[in-house]
């Protein structure tokens, strides 16, 4: 089964509003990490967050982790039609020595 | 630098066939790990290589195989072709110099359809 799942699978909203996917979780991490897709490309890293942190930002995205109730939320500001795209959180789970991917979050931004 | 390539982009093969995606990550970079990518499954770890070894290995069937070169450049092989092999099939690199999983740089995958 996925280590991650992620909520919710689709979002659509306006441009220019801001967009939040949640990821949670089943076990200890070493690290969780956020990738975007363009339909049916490949994966582009957008940001890594360790287990001893706590909220880290990348231009217009912000990430937090909260790790007691295993979850991640992943937030853009200010969104564009350029983000349409699925995002996927990832997990370095302890002792799993790969990276597991949830299902995904499909965003939409309208114009 | 250049990014990770991927060939071929697209694969048309039959049931019964058998299949050799590349992979050449990007310079220096020593790991390379592959994904299957399905609607249904989503994003699947195959296995990941590092300076020529396999390292790590995921929950799919011996007909699945990969290899790693000198050049740190590497293939993957699916024997016996399913049509439940159709897939994205992605490869990523990263350095690996580190213990576990940090960013990972992913090529623009393959597309496999299995008639």
């Amino acid at each position: 089964s996925q280590q991650g799942e992620e909520d919710p699978q689709a979002l659509s909203i306006q441009e220019g509003e801001n967009a939040t996917m949640n990821c949670s979780y089943k076990t200890s991490i070493n690290n969780l990490q956020w990738y975007r897709q363009n339909s049916g490309r490949g994966l582009v890293h957008l940001i890594l967050i360790r287990s001893n942190e706590r909220e880290k930002h990348s231009g217009r995205l912000r990430v937090t982790l909260d790790t007691s109730k295993k979850s991640s939320s992943l937030l853009i500001t200010a969104s564009r039609a350029a983000d349409t795209a699925s995002y996927f959180c990832a997990t370095d789970a302890r002792g799993a020595q790969k990276l597991v991917f949830g299902q995904g979050t499909r965003l939409t931004i309208n114009p | 630098k250049a990014g990770v390539t991927q060939t071929p982009r697209y694969l048309i093969k039959t049931r019964g066939q058998q299949v050799t995606l590349s992979c050449s990550p990007i310079s220096g970079h020593r790991s390379v790990s592959w994904y299957q990518q399905t609607p249904g499954q989503g994003l699947q770890f195959l296995f990941e290589y590092f300076s020529e070894t396999q390292r790590n290995k995921g929950n799919f069937p011996g007909r699945f195989s990969g290899r790693q070169f000198s050049n740190s450049r590497s293939e993957m092989n699916v024997s016996t072709l399913e049509l439940g092999d159709s897939a994205l099939y992605l490869c990523a690199s990263s350095p690996g110099l580190q213990a576990g999983y940090n960013e990972q740089f992913f090529g623009p995958g393959t597309r496999l359809t299995v008639l």
